[in-house]
């Protein structure tokens, strides 16, 4: 198994709904990461978890809260979004250690904001 | 997080012909990679080069890396229009016991068939 599965594909929320992103993996990656991207803009990232432990926060607002469960899974909590919020949120993961550092995106879940 | 600068942001070419694009940084690095995105969705690896690398290549692609003027390129030969898509460099920084990838801003390549 090589892939990355995000789930919902889509989904639209009110700016006071709460909801969740799920991200899984079975390839045994360690290293997991959240990117936002806008429309013809590239992916920023946001966090960055490692061991199942947050390593990188990059400045992201309260209002976004991610979580690691196991080795498997990542999610991200959405509470209280602004319409700026809409945009693809791709998860990816990659393994530690040995040379090959390449990451492995999900497909994205495509989040609108009303 | 800074991003890195690709140009050209969009280039139009002829199925058949080479397509090249080019990526600054402003950070040290410990490895530069390419990606490939289709219409907005997921990204997938294309090919990666370390820092003590000048030079590597994979079926049609070529990377460069220049370290001393920050840069990197890569060139896509005999294009097909399969390849229309949106490319990113992305610039790896150990930070806080792991490592971060930074993506530039994006070349977006469209192959007329």
């Amino acid at each position: 198994d090589t892939e990355v599965t995000q789930t919902p594909k889509h989904l639209v929320m009110g700016m006071t709904n709460k909801k969740s992103l799920k991200c899984e993996q079975h390839m045994g990656h360690r290293a997991m990461y959240w990117y936002k991207q806008k429309a013809k803009k590239p992916p920023e990232l946001m966090f960055v978890y490692s061991y199942e432990k947050l390593s990188i926060n990059e400045s992201v607002p309260s209002r976004f809260s991610p979580e690691c469960p196991n080795s498997s899974l990542l999610n991200l909590h959405l509470h209280a979004l602004q319409p700026e919020d809409s945009a693809l949120y791709l998860c990816a993961s990659r393994p530690i250690g040995g040379s090959n550092e390449k990451l492995f995106f999900g497909s994205g879940t495509q989040l609108s904001v009303l | 997080s800074q991003q890195g600068e690709e140009d050209p942001q969009a280039l139009s070419i002829q199925e058949g012909e080479n397509a090249t694009m080019n990526c600054s940084y402003k950070t040290s690095i410990n490895n530069l990679q390419w990606y490939r995105q289709n219409s907005g969705r997921g990204l997938v690896h294309l090919i990666l080069i370390r820092s003590n690398e000048r030079e590597k290549h994979s079926g049609r692609l070529r990377v460069t890396l220049d370290t001393s003027k920050k840069s990197s390129s890569l060139l896509i030969t005999a294009s097909r229009a399969a390849d229309t898509a949106s490319y990113f460099c992305a610039t790896g920084e150990r930070a806080s016991g792991t490592y971060k990838y930074i993506f530039g801003t994006g070349t977006r390549l469209k192959v007329l068939a």
